[in-house]
């Protein structure tokens, strides 16, 4: 079972749409989950971080944590064209330098 | 959000020459950075992991002696290959992280090796 895991997609939404991208961890202990945004040809840029259980709500995006059921997700309200990327959801196992990447999610928003 | 710097942000060289990339971390001490690689379409592959005086930890199946990694101080981590190849040719990135343990990322350094 990989440590992080995410659909790979791609994930394609009209513009205008919610787009909701989900990630599962394996490690109950883990403690810090974080979203990053990567262009195509582009290094990852961090877009979210969420430390407790509930929603984190940033502009247009929602961080969303349930540690009981290991599962973080990120909803883009009024998904735009320039949201098109691939989406990394990393996670912290133990507040130290041990953060684990998954595989990512291509988003595509269609105009 | 912090900033690090990563230079150069493209090399093309010749086989067998060295390649010498540059992570800082401009406004934030990080005692950790990260050294990452990846091929078109594909996932983030970790490297190695530099300590601020000690030596690096290199992930299974990474030459420590093709990628010299030296972080000589909290702001400045650099990653030479050493005889490149052409089946070196890639995208590297690094990352620093802060003290709340969260990374960010150079620009990246696209590799190519004739």
């Amino acid at each position: 079972q990989k440590e992080v895991e995410q659909n790979s997609g791609p994930l394609s939404v009209p513009e205008g749409a919610i787009a909701s991208l989900n990630c599962t961890y394996s490690d109950r202990g883990s403690q810090s989950f974080f979203w990053y945004r990567q262009y195509s040809g582009k290094s990852p840029e961090l877009i979210m971080s969420i430390y407790s259980n509930g929603d984190k709500e940033d502009g247009r995006f929602t961080a969303q944590l349930n540690k009981a059921s290991q599962y973080v997700s990120l909803l883009i309200r009024d998904s735009q064209p320039s949201d098109s990327a691939t989406y990394l959801c990393a996670v912290n196992q133990g507040n130290n330098n041990d953060m684990r990447f998954g595989a990512g999610t291509r988003l595509t928003v269609k105009p | 959000g912090a900033v690090v710097s990563q230079h150069p942000s493209r090399v093309i060289c010749k086989s067998g020459t060295s390649v010498k990339i540059e992570c800082r971390s401009l406004d934030f001490q990080a005692t950790t950075m990260f050294w990452y690689r990846q091929f078109p379409k594909q996932s983030l592959m970790l490297m190695a992991t530099s300590n601020e005086g000690s030596k690096a930890t290199y992930e299974q199946g990474v030459e420590k002696d093709k990628f010299l990694i030296n972080h000589a101080s909290l702001t400045l981590s650099t990653l030479t290959v050493t005889s490149a190849h052409p089946e070196d040719s890639s995208f590297y990135i690094c990352s620093a992280m802060d003290r709340e343990y969260i990374q960010y990322f150079g620009a990246g350094t696209r590799l190519s090796v004739l």
